[in-house]
């Protein structure tokens, strides 16, 4: 079985201030993906970043960037120059590598105030 | 524009009676699931299809069913045995091939009244 861990129920950051949330999992799988998932009031989830496990490079999107740990596994998502748009539900998100099905596994979830 | 359908966005079943809940896609993926998500959890998979006409059972199954006959439609059946169905359903998609994470559709409410 496959876990996902978000210990920070609620977070909060200034507007144009940096912020991580963070993410750890557990997995006995070696091919696996990770994801950060952004839920705002409009409910539609909507894909921030991802990571191949196999990488060490860490991911970056624009603002959004993650620190892959694979041995600690732990993902954490920082937010670059918070906007007032970042406001939302974040959920880390794990699946399996195409061989082993592809169903994804979700953390509980943190939400994200930014204060202007 | 390719993305997932789910109707009706609001929906209010009474107690004892059956409800499906509709998923249409037309980017072409193959595999479609089924998600239910409560206030201050995460989500949890209900069911979920890699193919035409085969599907599986998820983390909390009991008390849903679905059926896939077609490729772009992966309808849930929220049944009477279903004991606390109010709730938030997601229904999403996903290409073949590694790495790819999933297209989502924007949800259905579900109340029980």
């Amino acid at each position: 079985a496959q876990t996902v861990t978000q210990s920070q129920p609620e977070m909060s950051v200034q507007e144009a201030e940096t912020v991580t949330l963070s993410c750890t999992y557990d997995t006995s799988e070696s091919d696996y993906y990770l994801f950060w998932y952004k839920q705002p009031p409009s409910r539609q989830m909507i894909l921030v970043i991802r990571q191949e496990a196999y990488k060490q490079q860490n991911a970056t999107e624009n603002r959004f960037s993650v620190n892959f740990q694979k041995a600690a596994k732990s993902f954490s998502l920082k937010i670059s120059d918070s906007q007032l748009g970042d406001a939302a539900m974040y959920f880390c998100a794990l699946r399996k590598g195409e061989t082993s099905g592809s169903r994804l596994t979700f953390g509980e979830g943190t939400q994200l105030t930014v204060n202007p | 524009d390719g993305g997932i359908t789910q109707s009706p966005k609001y929906l209010f079943r009474k107690e004892g009676q059956n409800v499906t809940l509709s998923c249409e896609q037309n980017l072409n993926h193959d595999a479609m699931y089924w998600y239910r998500q409560d206030p201050g959890q995460g989500l949890r998979l209900i069911y979920y299809s890699q193919i035409v006409n085969d599907f599986q059972k998820g983390d909390i199954a009991e008390g849903y069913s679905v059926s896939r006959e077609k490729k772009e439609s992966f309808p849930l059946t929220v049944t009477s045995a279903q004991k606390n169905p109010t709730a938030f359903y997601l229904c999403a998609s996903r290409a073949p091939g590694k790495g790819y994470g999933y297209t989502f559709g924007s949800g259905t409410r579900l109340t029980v009244v």
